[in-house]
């Protein structure tokens, strides 16, 4: 019954391995996002994707690569791991019509490099 | 460009204490504001919201009026509760595709 589902909750991993976190929605939703949280709790949006299509990029390194294979699934691979890169991913989708729609997010996966 | 500011935490209460968080915003436009809440451990949900000047959006005894005069969008409990005790997210957007989030504020409720 998971609405927006992340996998892993939680990753240690080296500097400078690459790494995949897995996203999936089953609300039918047409537009999947992927968040960054900091360690002050900061959230930041960082890429949003409609009907498999990037339609939004923040200023993100490009070590960062979303990958959409139908419009269920957003995963985002991450590429040369930095120790500034640790942080929670949050994963959300959105219905993408209408106005004053709302976001459902997902537990988040806490990433660590060490 | 739009922007949310809340008020800086933590903020540590008793039980059956009254609650306000502030938050006020910039934007153009007029977008909808959002209450999200993230428990201990667990992703954000969507606490309550209000999509025009003067709705209040209600959950769980949570309250918050849109304010344009004022630009805020303040949270209100009448009596917390230990369960409430999580971290609260101000956002802002014309609909999901852009949210804007403040900083998030800390409440922890104490027995």
């Amino acid at each position: 019954d998971t609405a927006v589902s992340q996998t892993p909750k939680y990753l240690v991993t080296q500097m400078g391995n690459d790494k995949s976190i897995k996203c999936e929605q089953n609300l039918g939703h047409d537009t999947m996002y992927w968040y960054k949280q900091d360690s002050k709790k900061f959230l930041k949006i960082m890429f949003s994707y409609n009907n498999k299509e990037l339609i939004i990029n923040e200023t993100v390194p490009n070590r960062f690569s979303p990958k959409s294979p139908d419009k269920a699934h957003l995963n985002l691979h991450i590429n040369s791991l930095e120790l500034g890169d640790s942080a929670v991913y949050f994963c959300a989708s959105s219905p993408s019509r209408g106005q004053n729609t709302e976001a459902f997010f997902g537990q988040g996966t806490r990433l660590t490099v060490v | 460009g739009n922007s949310v500011t809340q008020m800086e935490g933590p903020v540590t209460l008793s039980e059956e204490a009254f609650l306000t968080i502030n938050c006020t915003y910039t934007a153009t436009g007029y977008p909808s504001l959002f209450w999200y809440v993230q428990y201990p451990g667990e992703g954000l949900q969507l606490l309550l919201k209000a999509t025009k000047a003067d709705d209040k959006g209600s959950n769980k005894g949570f309250e918050a009026t849109y304010r344009k005069e004022t630009t805020s969008f303040h949270l209100e409990k009448g009596s917390v509760q230990v369960s409430d005790s999580a971290v609260y997210f101000c956002a802002l957007g014309r609909n999901a595709q852009k949210l804007v989030f403040g900083q998030g504020t800390r409440l922890t409720i104490n027995p």
